[in-house]
């Protein structure tokens, strides 16, 4: 398996452009999650999916973050419009089933920069 | 989940061995132990996980005492390419009680040197 793949790995856009984020789980996998991690916050889980379905978006900064999952084998992050604050790297996950003890596979991220 | 508590960082040199310890003072009984890995410019990465008393594996080993409210990670003889934050976590398979999201504390950065 190739594991979690996310794309683009870099992205630099302007302040106001809208960002597409991409992630692929490991095939089989029921739960996708997205991470952003950023040096003075550390990694932050955003939105989590279950067979495609959002469960929890709770830690969604704003309105101008959304997700999508149309099928098990493709996710997206949006921003729209992006701010200079949203630079950051993120993370997506997959993992087989409920539970940490199952352990989460994570992707190599996308480093993104606003400016 | 339980909430962690790590020392945010240590140095080491090559060839030493290397225990980061992890308080989890409200581990509830169902809990187990995880640690992740995350180099630079990577994702965090799955290293080991125990219940009780000792895991190991082919990258470290996880020491747990009797009463479960600490726990540490053991690196042997560490190399350069150890060098990397180290996550504690806590957390259990949710008897219907919902899914528990993987929640990560700050981490322990660990610096080898030559």
């Amino acid at each position: 398996d190739a594991g979690v793949i996310q794309s683009p790995r870099h992205e630099v856009t302007e302040m106001g452009q809208e960002v597409t984020l991409r992630c692929k789980p490991i095939s089989g996998h029921d739960y996708l999650f997205w991470y952003r991690q950023t040096m003075m916050r550390g990694l932050e889980l955003l939105i989590y999916f279950n067979n495609n379905v959002p469960i929890d978006d709770s830690g969604m900064p704003e309105d101008r973050f959304s997700a999508k999952m149309p099928n098990a084998s493709f996710s997206t992050l949006k921003i729209q419009p992006s701010e200079p604050r949203d630079s950051a790297v993120y993370f997506c996950a997959s993992t087989p089933r409920q539970g940490v003890i199952y352990g989460y596979t994570f992707g190599s991220g996308t480093r993104l920069t606003v400016v | 989940l339980a909430k962690t508590t790590q020392p945010i960082s240590m140095d080491s040199y090559e060839g030493q061995e290397v225990n980061i310890t992890c308080s989890h003072n409200n581990i509830a009984t169902n809990d187990y132990i995880t640690w992740y890995q995350q180099f630079p410019s990577q994702g965090p990465r799955f290293i080991i996980q125990g219940y009780k008393t000792k895991v190991t594996n082919e990258v470290a080993s996880l020491f747990i005492p009797a009463d479960r409210k600490s726990s540490t990670l053991s690196l042997p003889r560490v190399s350069l390419s150890d060098t990397a934050v180290y996550y504690c976590l806590v957390g259990d398979l949710p008897l219907n009680t919902g899914f528990q999201k993987l929640v990560f504390g700050t981490g322990t950065r660990l610096l080898v040197s030559p």
